[in-house]
């Protein structure tokens, strides 16, 4: 399974720009990169997800690298209540199809006025 | 409209009993599962279904048995229960298995074992 590196925690002023890193350089081929996130007390949140093309949706756009090594989840304008812990998730599953999250450590944003 | 809701919400009980954890999707999903978060945050698939049928046990203990009596429900029985076992308890849904659908997670169950 691709393993992912995230920094531990991160800052971010209230409507500015929240750039979140993660770094899979085992990733192969078909491994789709995802992002949640959980906010405090609550179950995971789905963001978005990508194979190599950049994406962007309601929520944030992710920025893969050409080499699919690592990536980058933008929040265009953070709120208070983007504060939360950000997952980024490699997709295991091997053959099967189906769709196992790992989860590891996230990075912790703190959205600040 | 709760997409997918769990119950109970908080579990507090004695070591040794057993107890039950429901999950109930109504996004007509084909796929669910069971994650176990424990006091130190990590977030762990346990089991997944699809159709009824068993798909993924991450080498969790018998005496964790979940039962699917039909597609829209997912319930984790826990037999014997540890102190180890005092987590929150996340039930997730999914379309159906494969790269491009997300999963959407209940609100959890916070188990708490005495």
């Amino acid at each position: 399974d691709a393993k992912t590196t995230q920094p531990t925690s991160m800052d971010c002023a209230e409507g500015r720009a929240a750039n979140l890193p993660c770094n899979h350089s085992t990733i192969s081929g078909n491994e789709y990169v995802y992002w949640y996130r959980q906010i405090h007390s609550q179950g995971p949140q789905y963001i978005i997800h990508g194979l190599k093309n950049n994406e962007t949706n309601e929520m944030a756009s992710l920025i893969i690298t050409e080499d699919r090594k690592s990536s980058t989840l933008i929040l265009p304008h953070a709120t208070l209540r983007d504060t939360a812990v950000y997952y980024c998730i490699v997709r295991v599953g091997g053959n099967t199809g189906f769709q196992k999250l790992v989860f590891g450590t996230g990075t912790r944003l703190l959205v600040s006025p | 409209d709760t997409a997918v809701s769990q119950t109970p919400k908080y579990l507090v009980t004695q070591m040794g009993n057993d107890k039950s954890i429901k999950c109930e999707q109504n996004l007509g999903h084909d796929t669910m599962y069971w994650y176990k978060q424990d006091s130190k945050k990590f977030l762990k698939i346990m089991f997944s279904y699809n159709n009824k049928e068993l798909i993924i046990n991450e080498t969790v203990p018998n005496r964790f048995s979940p039962k699917s009596p039909d597609k829209a429900h997912l319930n984790l029985h826990i037999n014997s229960l540890e102190l180890g076992d005092s987590a929150v308890y996340f039930c997730a849904s999914s379309p159906e298995a494969g790269p491009n659908n997300e999963q959407f997670f209940g609100p959890g169950t916070r188990l708490t074992v005495l």
